[in-house]
């Protein structure tokens, strides 16, 4: 069984420019889910996708964006980068069996905006 | 009515000790209460669960403690090792909605002294 990975590991980005951020579910798992870990903080919920729809979104502005692909993989997209969105952002994966679900995370992808 | 808030920001404990951390919730909706695990450089991993129907849970050296009645829950861990070193955060969702998404505290950096 493969675990949830991401991609990159790190990435390096001037502000107002778009980075897309990338995601492999754990095997057999349908939902992702995209959270935002600023340094020292605990993460934040981003939005979530199910069967390639978005279930549900945090309180993120719309130039955050996010596609699932038939795999169940995913992106995380986000246009004019701002320089708070420097963060890691992590991306859980899950069995949506309509009840809660363990989320499993990936190690993360750590933007730095300058 | 969304948050949880985690205390204590940072603990030191001697090996062998017992560690404490203790989160707090509002919404009295929630009903999936999670505490997960992160070492530098690596994404959360769960460590244990509890939903409120039980006023404790324990496996191996963690135990969560919970108080319906408060709104409040505890992560105990016995006999803490150095290998334990890591931030902590407990977390809280709602079971069964559409969207599954995890609210974190603001996590607890552990340091466990040899």
């Amino acid at each position: 069984e493969t675990g949830v990975t991401q991609s990159p590991t790190h990435l390096i980005k001037t502000r107002g420019q778009q980075v897309t951020l990338r995601c492999s579910s754990q095997s057999g798992h349908n939902t992702v889910s995209w959270y935002q870990q600023a340094l020292g903080q605990g993460p934040q919920f981003i939005f979530q996708y199910y069967r390639e729809e978005e279930n549900g979104r945090g309180n993120f502005p719309p130039r955050f964006s996010g596609l699932q692909f038939p795999n169940y993989s995913s992106e995380l997209n986000v246009n004019a980068l701002e320089l708070d969105d420097s963060a890691l952002y992590l991306c859980a994966s899950s069995l949506n069996r309509g009840t809660y679900n363990e989320q499993f995370f990936g190690p993360g992808t750590r933007l730095t905006v300058l | 009515q969304q948050q949880v808030k985690q205390s204590p920001q940072s603990l030191i404990v001697q090996k062998g000790g017992i560690s404490i951390i203790n989160c707090a919730y509002e919404n009295t909706a929630f009903d999936y209460f999670p505490w997960y695990q992160q070492f530098p450089g690596k994404g959360p991993a769960l460590l244990i669960a509890i939903r409120p129907d039980v006023s404790e849970k324990k496996e191996g050296r963690f135990t969560i403690s919970f108080n319906k009645s408060a709104k409040q829950f505890s992560l105990h861990i016995m006999d803490s090792q150095p290998g334990d070193s890591a931030t902590y955060f407990c977390a809280a969702s709602k079971d069964g909605g559409a969207t599954n998404k995890l609210i974190f505290g603001t996590g607890t950096l552990l340091a466990v002294q040899p």
